[in-house]
Formats: C-alpha cells, sequence, structure tokens
C-alpha cells in the first residue's frame, strides 16, 4: 500500500519557468491537499480539494493552481515561479466528510528551489 | 479568527529529561486534536489524536497529550525523552470543517 505518493521529490527552477507537482494517493481518500512549509512559519495550506472536479483556496493560494480530474490525484501547478516559491510541499489526503475526522495522510515532500 | 499557537519555537533537552510542548487554539466549538512529528528529513506522520472522550490520549512512541478544554489548550508530553525524539513537532487542529490548521511547530533537540 503506497499510501500519497509525491512526484517529482526535487526540482530545482529558473525564475518564471512553470512545473507541475503531481500527487497520487490510493487509499480512496476524498479530499486532498498542498501544503507548503517554510522555517518558522510551519504548514500553511496552499489549495484543496474535497472531491474530484472540485478545488478550493487555502491560506496561501497566490502563485498556484490545482486540478482534481481524478480522484486518486491532485495536481499542483507553478506557472511562473518565483525565489518566494522555494519551499517543501506536502501533500496530503484525508477521508470523506461522512466519516471525516480531520486526520491527514502526507506525502514525503517535494523540495522546490527557484532560482 | 481560528487559530493554533505554539510557543515553544526551540526546546533543548537532556536524554531523560521530561517533555512538555505547549498547543493552544483560538475557537469555542467542537476540535479535532492532533500532535504530527516530523523526523529530519521525513515526511510527517501522526503521534496522537483527540477526538472525543478520556482528554488524556496516548499516542506512540510514550507520548501523551492532554486536552484541557477551559484552556482551549492540547499540551503535548512525555515523561523521559530520548535522543530518537529529536524531530519537529506540530499540533493541528480541525475546526469542524474539511480542513486542517496547523502550529508553527517546535523544534525539539536531544543531547545524548
Amino acid at each position: 500500500n503506497a499510501g500519497v505518493t509525491q512526484t517529482p521529490k526535487f526540482r530545482v527552477l529558473k525564475t518564471g519557468q512553470s512545473m507541475t507537482l503531481l500527487c497520487a494517493q490510493d487509499m480512496n481518500h476524498e479530499y486532498m491537499y498542498w501544503y507548503r512549509q517554510d522555517p518558522g512559519m510551519g504548514l500553511r495550506l496552499i489549495h484543496y480539494s474535497v472531491g474530484e472536479g472540485t478545488t478550493a483556496k487555502g491560506e496561501v493560494p497566490d502563485g498556484y493552481n490545482v486540478s482534481r480530474l481524478k480522484k486518486q490525484n491532485f495536481l499542483l501547478g507553478l506557472e511562473s515561479a518565483a525565489p518566494s516559491q522555494t519551499s517543501v510541499y506536502f501533500c496530503a489526503s484525508s477521508y470523506s466528510r461522512r466519516t471525516n475526522t480531520g486526520e491527514l495522510f502526507f506525502g514525503e515532500g517535494s523540495r522546490l528551489t527557484v532560482l | 479568527a481560528q487559530s493554533v499557537s505554539q510557543h515553544n519555537h526551540h526546546v533543548i533537552l537532556s536524554e531523560a529529561a521530561s517533555l512538555e510542548l505547549g498547543c493552544n487554539y483560538s475557537y469555542g466549538g467542537t476540535v479535532n486534536l492532533f500532535w504530527y512529528v516530523q523526523y529530519p528529513g521525513q515526511h510527517l506522520q501522526l503521534l496522537l489524536k483527540y477526538f472525543s472522550g478520556d482528554p488524556l490520549v496516548k499516542g506512540i512512541k510514550g507520548f501523551e497529550a492532554e486536552f484541557i478544554k477551559s484552556k482551549f489548550s492540547f499540551n503535548l508530553r512525555k515523561p523521559s525523552v530520548q535522543w530518537s525524539d529529536t524531530a519537529e513537532y506540530f499540533c493541528a487542529v480541525n475546526f469542524g470543517n474539511e480542513k486542517l490548521t496547523f502550529g508553527t511547530g517546535t523544534r525539539l533537540t536531544i543531547i545524548p
């Protein structure tokens, strides 16, 4: 059981380049999330999805876009990367509202550096 | 606004010392409470959780936490820490919606 898988694990970009982070979960979870982790700031929610075809903004959505075309996948896109987006990105998933307790299951993280 | 506070940013202890990390939240309604741990270079793992019932919950690796509703607190404790407990610890709260709000984390360093 793979759980939550993120690709790529590491990436270096130049300012202005675009990229997509892929998150895949095999637990049939309804909810999926993208967080960024920065020193001294904890985890901040970028975007999240409560089901296939739906997305919503989190705490720090600017500069990012997301898509949830399939239930098991949640993509995070950077259209024009900026140095301020240098961070470690974590994907997470959780159960549906019917059985939701808020517990999240995390991927291993993707370290992105923007030069 | 709903928020989670962890006032200890960096805690340094010697092995066998007792540990208590503070967590407070601002919200008067029903909450679900979590502590996650992140070992160096790894992803977040659930340490323990509280949904209802006995306010003293026990988690993995000898950790426990106590929910004190009147103080809006969920402090993490361990009677005797080990070097392997060196990690970053995050308190997180579900405020009854589809999101989990994290505190800023406490970095714990254990000196052998």
